[in-house]
């Protein structure tokens, strides 16, 4: 099965600053990779999916990058309701697998 | 609206079984692939389980493979996960998810709708 490591698994950032989370994937993925929000309590919403292509209704401050086995998500200049659990997730073979997540904490 | 809502969850004894399910509306179920995702508490995500819109296919992790079954009812428009010989680190909460598509293909490229969350915990 295809393996994704998430890293960091935590991160502390500011409000405005610009972050950047890496999934790096055990083998190529094509462009099969999703991100992922989720603030506890909650399921999890959906953000990017195909690498960079932004879920409706997502802002603009989200954006995804990568190919192969390499992804990264960034966020421009987070915002206080940003603070929340990341993960990313694969579909390019038939078992799903998540990132292990990535906890964005307020500095 | 898209809704997902889950049931069936609740405390079930070490080798106990429990069925889980999802039902649909708001959407045409039979067009769409669907999933299971657990999330063990204070920890991250795992994909469960999928199955295509018709039913026929079938997908599990291999963590569960063997004790668990997914199917789907889709005159009911209600999606199934059948646990058996459950463990302790089957405790979570049980999510049902949607496939999302790509427009003009039926490849799934994330999950775009989520249930609530049904939490199944095993212990003696």
């Amino acid at each position: 099965d295809i393996q994704l490591t998430q890293s960091p698994s935590f991160l502390s950032a500011s409000v405005g600053d610009r972050v950047t989370i890496t999934c790096r994937a055990s083998q190529g993925i094509s462009s099969y990779l999703a991100w992922y929000q989720q603030k506890p309590g909650k399921a999890p919403k959906l953000l990017i999916y195909s690498v960079s292509t932004l879920q409706s209704g997502v802002p603009s401050r989200f954006s995804g990058s990568g190919s192969g086995t390499e992804f990264t998500l960034t966020i421009s200049s987070l915002q206080p309701e940003d603070f929340a659990t990341y993960y990313c997730q694969q579909f390019n073979s038939d078992q799903y697998t998540f990132g292990q997540g990535t906890k964005l904490e307020i500095k | 609206e898209v809704q997902l809502l889950e049931s069936g969850g609740g405390l079930v004894q070490p080798g106990g079984s429990l069925r889980l399910s999802c039902a649909a509306s708001g959407f045409t179920f039979n067009n769409y692939a669907m999933s299971w995702v657990r999330q063990a508490p204070g920890k991250g995500l795992e994909w469960v389980s999928g199955i295509k819109g018709g039913g026929g296919n079938t997908y599990y992790a291999d963590s569960v493979k063997g004790r668990i079954t997914i199917s789907r009812d889709n005159s009911k428009n209600t999606l199934y996960l059948q646990m058996s010989s459950l463990r302790a680190e089957d405790t979570a909460v049980y999510y049902c998810a949607k496939a999302f598509y790509g427009s003009g293909s039926f490849y799934t490229l994330g999950f775009d709708c989520w249930g609530q969350g049904a939490l199944v915990t095993v212990s003696s």
